[in-house]
């Protein structure tokens, strides 16, 4: 099915770990984008991409690493897990970064622990 | 002052009701989304706004551009509507594409 698929579902890190959380859209969108879900916030940018090989922060984007090297894939990198990084986090897509009349997709969620 | 404001918070309404979900934004905009996130996390994209009004069965969302707000109705309302319903807009400059969202209004509908 088309969409966007995000693995894994959920993660336990311990303090000082990396790891990456996966990526994956089939739709040829151009925009791919990383968020934060936090209790009583909204949902907060971490890192974007308006293409293959072009990547930019967002609004909280310390502790995370994120490269583009296919239209497909957008993996983000915890370099090394601090208990300020327990949260949901989503990616989504979007046809183009630009346009106003495309809508997004969103991942199903990676539920992320530090301990 | 968030640039994007929902009301209410919370929500609980009795099967069958007629709900309305506020949100007031205050940047310029090229589209705003309101999307659904049910219990368990996934987030479903509803509606892209950038005038009028829309309508997918029971659910209708409409923007006023010069008021900077838009609601999403939901008519006859049912426990399976039960969700959280985020607003979002699409900045006009800046970070020009990124979305903006809203804290979400948690509907709980009761039988």
């Amino acid at each position: 099915n088309a969409g966007v698929t995000q693995t894994p579902k959920f993660q336990v890190l311990k303090t000082g770990q990396s790891m990456t959380l996966q990526c994956a859209q089939d739709m040829n969108h151009e925009y791919m984008s990383w968020y934060r879900q936090d209790p009583g916030m909204g949902l907060r940018l971490i890192h974007y991409s308006v293409g293959a090989g072009i990547t930019d922060q967002g609004e909280v984007p310390n502790g995370y690493n994120v490269s583009r090297s296919t239209t497909e894939d957008f993996p983000l990198r915890l370099l090394s897990a601090a208990p300020s990084q327990t949260s949901v986090y989503f990616c989504a897509s979007s046809y183009t970064f630009t346009g106003s009349n495309y809508g997004y997709t969103f991942g199903s969620g990676t539920r992320l622990t530090v301990v | 002052k968030n640039e994007v404001e929902q009301s209410p918070q919370n929500l609980t309404a009795q099967e069958g009701e007629f709900i309305t979900i506020n949100c007031s934004y205050s940047v310029g905009i090229s589209a705003l989304h309101w999307l659904q996130q049910h219990p368990g996390g996934g987030i479903v994209s509803l509606f892209m706004l950038s005038s009028g009004k829309k309508k997918h069965g029971r659910l209708i969302a409409t923007i006023n551009i010069q008021e900077k707000h838009s609601s999403l109705h939901i008519t006859a309302s049912h426990p399976r509507d039960s969700a959280v319903y985020i607003c979002a807009v699409r900045n006009y400059g800046g970070s020009q594409g990124n979305l903006i969202f809203g804290k979400g209004t948690k509907l709980s509908v009761k039988p």
